[in-house]
């Protein structure tokens, strides 16, 4: 059964700073890994979708690491904003019908 | 031009009720899910429906059932509902049923359940 797990819980962090953000996964026979974002009382926003056959994806100012061996995805924030200010979640496949394992998320506050 | 949209996107019922929330897709994907965040922000999959192939989460109550009158739409019918119900649902939807493919959320609904 996968199990996927994000940390921190929580960031603060000033603005212009450059920060990495954790999720890790037990089963490493992942197809992908997708992260996403949640603004509060909102839904998910797709951020980045990295196939197991890569090692980054990049969207602007941010930047998606997998390596299955490990079990470890990072999500990498550049130049952080205010605006970046979210809930970051990451969530892996499991078992059948493409069905998303999410980790519990990393609440990021980015101050001006 | 909404990708997945859910209705309604509040819902207050009182305990045993049955309600429905529906979602409809307009991206030509061949697959819809449902998941549920609890109170503590926690996402969790109810189901994934492809062609008539209904996947359920060995967790979610016989209570809970999805209903799909064509690919782009994937309602959840809940009936007597309970306070642990009380969550908001998202609607997702992928191209394919395979792993491999990206997941689009809806907006979500939030039930409250009194």
């Amino acid at each position: 059964k996968q199990e996927v797990t994000q940390i921190p819980a929580a960031l603060s962090v000033p603005e212009g700073e450059n920060l990495v953000l954790n999720c890790s996964f037990t089963d490493s026979a992942i197809y992908n890994l997708q992260w996403f974002r949640q603004d509060p009382g909102k839904g998910l926003t797709s951020l980045l979708l990295i196939q197991s056959s890569q090692r980054e994806q990049t969207s602007g100012r941010l930047n998606a690491s997998l390596d299955k061996s490990s079990g470890r995805s990072t999500l990498y924030i550049a130049a952080s904003q205010p605006g970046d200010s979210a809930t970051y979640l990451c969530a892996a496949p499991t078992g059948a019908g493409n069905m998303l394992t999410f980790g519990g998320g990393t609440r990021l506050m980015v101050k001006p | 031009d909404t990708a997945v949209s859910q209705t309604p996107k509040y819902l207050v019922t009182q305990m045993g009720n049955d309600k429905s929330i529906k979602c409809e897709q307009n991206l030509g994907h061949d697959t819809m899910y449902w998941y549920k965040q609890d109170s503590k922000k926690f996402l969790k999959i109810m189901f994934s429906y492809n062609n008539k192939e209904l996947i359920i989460n060995e967790t979610v109550p016989n209570r809970f059932s999805p209903k799909s009158p064509d690919k782009a739409h994937l309602n959840l019918h809940i009936n007597s509902l309970e306070l642990g119900d009380s969550a908001v649902y998202f609607c997702a939807s992928s191209l394919r049923v395979v792993h491999g493919y990206e997941q689009y959320f809806g907006p979500g609904t939030r039930l409250t359940v009194t």
